[in-house]
């Protein structure tokens, strides 16, 4: 089962516009990452929060984190044709093997899909 | 060199074929992962391997066999696939092992479809 939800499923905007796609998750975590991903082919790391974190900034990206409320966000600011991708939250949480080996299991979310218009 | 290498891009193969994916990374990595995703779909963890030994598997069929050779190699066979495995499996590896603060490297998939 997937740890995460994210909304909206689909965001269409302008160039220049921003944009802000939410995710929730259901466990304690580690960490949350943010993934794009275009035209089903690999995924690339964006941004990662740690869980003692509540804001992060990269460039033209602003992620949040409200582990009170199981949340992030992510805002991609003044937003460019080239940002059209899928976007995937990915929540990381600890666990260990039957032989207590720990490890970092990474679950994403749904996705959003963005469309930016020129 | 900053990337993960998968072979084939693409791979058909019918239900009774034996296969192999094929995974690379020179960066160092000690964990390294398998993926699958269908399509419109988010990716699904398979298989988990930190320093070259197997530390979960996330109740993955049998015809599914993965094998890491060393550091930097991961492969995952296949036999006596299902139409419902084709997919694109994605490999990826970070550079710790446990529940540290690493993004993931992937590599580019490979698209499989079972006939």
């Amino acid at each position: 089962s997937q740890q995460g939800e994210e909304d909206p499923q689909a965001l269409s905007i302008q160039e220049g516009e921003n944009a802000t796609m939410n995710c929730s998750y259901k466990t304690s975590i580690n960490n949350l990452q943010w993934y794009r991903q275009n035209s089903g082919r690999g995924l690339v790391h964006l941004i990662l929060i740690r869980s003692n974190e509540r804001e992060k900034h990269s460039g033209r990206l602003r992620v949040t984190l409200d582990t009170s409320k199981k949340s992030s966000s992510l805002l991609i600011t003044a937003s460019r044709a080239a940002d059209t991708a899928s976007y995937f939250c990915a929540a990381l949480r600890g666990a260990a093997n039957a032989g207590g080996t720990s490890y970092g299991k990474l679950t994403f979310g749904q996705g959003t899909i963005l469309t930016v218009h020129p | 060199d900053t990337e993960v290498t998968q072979t084939p891009k693409h791979l058909v193969m019918g239900m009774t074929n034996k296969k192999s994916l094929k995974c690379e990374q020179h960066m160092g990595h000690r964990a390294m992962y398998w993926y699958k995703q269908k399509a419109k779909k988010p990716p699904e963890l398979m298989f988990v391997y930190s320093y070259e030994k197997l530390s979960i598997n996330e109740s993955v069929p049998s015809r599914f066999s993965p094998e890491c050779p060393n550091s930097s190699l991961l492969n995952l066979h296949l036999h006596a696939l299902q139409p419902e495995d084709s997919a694109l499996y994605l490999c990826a590896s970070s550079r710790g092992a446990g529940e540290g603060n690493y993004g993931y490297t992937f590599g580019s998939g490979t698209r499989l479809t079972v006939v």
